[in-house]
């Protein structure tokens, strides 16, 4: 089945890191993606890692899979306010490249 | 600078009142997709265009139609909208098909049905 799930709430204090947590059901996915959408706006991609990775990291994002226990991770290092978002964790999937989407993770910032 | 546009931003329409929403982008890409999005739900495929090419997802209502007059247009039709389908509608482009291909969002049409 599709089914990409993540904790649809995260609260950080400003400076610290965060960290949020996605797992995905179709060991077939090619690529993995994180999504943010700020309040009005549509949805802006952050970053995809290939199935074939372990880590990637670009400057404070680093986007940790593992394909095992098919669960993605996405960090924030040094988190700002302007990081304060919804989060979306998405999967592509069959012949076709469908993305799934998570339901997200709102992350608020604290000061 | 806007590369996907959503028009309008807000809509409101009755129950049953046909309503239209637009979707136009900059980028000369071949595919375009719409997305339904509830509160608090993941965005959901509705269908989506390569070129004119149109592909329906199997549980999109028949209530749902989209038109793509030429590269640059493509447009949501809900012909008889009923309270389940206020949501914020999203359009999305991309080069080409395919995982590797960046989908391009625009802001969304946020639908309210009376």
């Amino acid at each position: 089945g599709e089914d990409v799930e993540q904790s649809l709430f995260l609260s950080v204090r400003e400076g610290d890191s965060s960290v949020i947590n996605c797992t995905y059901t179709d060991s077939s996915s090619t690529y993995l993606y994180w999504y943010k959408q700020e309040p009005g706006a549509g949805l802006q991609l952050l970053t995809y890692i290939f199935s074939n990775m372990d880590m990637k990291q670009d400057q404070r994002l680093t986007v940790l899979l593992n394909k095992k226990d098919k669960h993605l991770s996405l960090r924030i290092a040094d988190t700002q306010t302007g990081d304060s978002a919804i989060y979306f964790c998405a999967e592509s999937i069959g012949r076709d490249d469908k993305i799934i989407f998570g339901k997200g993770t709102r992350l608020h910032i604290l000061p | 600078d806007a590369m996907v546009i959503q028009n309008p931003r807000y809509q409101v329409t009755q129950f049953g009142k046909p309503v239209t929403l637009s979707c136009s982008q900059t980028l000369n890409h071949n595919v375009m997709y719409w997305y339904q999005q509830k509160s608090s739900q993941a965005p959901k495929l509705l269908f989506h265009y390569y070129d004119k090419d149109f592909n329906n997802e199997a549980d999109t209502p028949d209530n749902f139609q989209s038109r793509r007059p030429n590269t640059s247009f493509c447009f949501l039709d809900i012909r008889s909208p009923g309270l389940g389908d206020a949501a914020m509608y999203l359009c999305a482009t991309s080069r080409v098909a395919g995982s590797k291909e960046t989908q391009y969002f625009g802001p969304g049409t946020r639908l309210l049905v009376l």
